[in-house]
């Protein structure tokens, strides 16, 4: 069983419309993030939360929501879609080492088309 | 990845040697990654450096880092069919607590 999980993996949904991505972790990970990825910019980030009691906005937060329900699960909401926010989306979770290093496991992304 | 800039698109033989380069911005960023994404998949971590060291070698990855000219590059020798992907480039900047990543080189390889 795959360590990051995230649905749905496709969504297609249309402008103004309440969207939630989920995201589970059996990593015992602390550590979780929310990325978008578009063509030609990488990855962007837009919320991270260190622990349960967490919750930090990252570059691009506007139009997003997080909840962190628990150590495993990280969910993304978008209030009201708008077709700017067509991307793909990314969980990852990942857990510092005493050295510093901050590895990051990505689960395999939801495809999210806003008509 | 705003200032952590990587070119677009790199094609070379199967057989040849693969550099993708890699600029960074901050000094002060203690670890640098590499990670690779498969068409359809999400992010795996290929390596990483320490910023104290000059050159990583994993098999066939030699990562080089130039801390003077904030420059990375990962080198993959013998490169196959197989490490078609793109390949990102990633730093923890100062005051942030998580990942920058560069815009990701999309690396093609021709039989």
């Amino acid at each position: 069983d795959a360590d990051v999980t995230q649905t749905p993996r496709n969504r297609i949904t249309k402008t103004g419309k309440r969207i939630m991505l989920e995201c589970s972790q059996t990593k015992g990970h602390d550590r979780m993030y929310w990325y978008r990825q578009d063509p030609g910019l990488g990855l962007r980030l837009i919320y991270y939360s260190f622990d349960v009691k967490d919750i930090n906005k990252g570059e691009i937060s506007d139009g997003y929501s997080v909840s962190r329900q628990a150590q495993a699960k990280f969910s993304l909401s978008l209030e009201s879609a708008i077709p700017n926010q067509t991307a793909l989306y990314f969980c990852a979770t990942s857990e510092i080492r005493t050295s510093g290093r901050d590895t990051q496991y990505f689960g395999p992304g939801t495809r999210l088309t806003v008509l | 990845g705003e200032d952590v800039e990587q070119s677009l698109f790199l094609s070379v033989r199967e057989g040849d040697s693969s550099v993708i380069n890699c600029t960074y911005t901050d000094s002060s960023s203690t670890y640098l990654y590499w990670y690779k994404q498969e068409p359809g998949a999400g992010l795996q971590l290929l390596t990483y450096i320490f910023s104290n060291m000059d050159m990583k070698q994993d098999q066939r990855l030699t990562v080089l880092l130039n801390k003077k000219d904030k420059h990375l590059s990962l080198r993959i020798a013998d490169t196959q069919t197989g490490d078609s992907a793109i390949y990102f480039c990633a730093e923890v900047r100062r005051g942030r607590r998580a990942l920058t990543f560069g815009s990701g080189t999309r690396l093609q390889v021709q039989p």
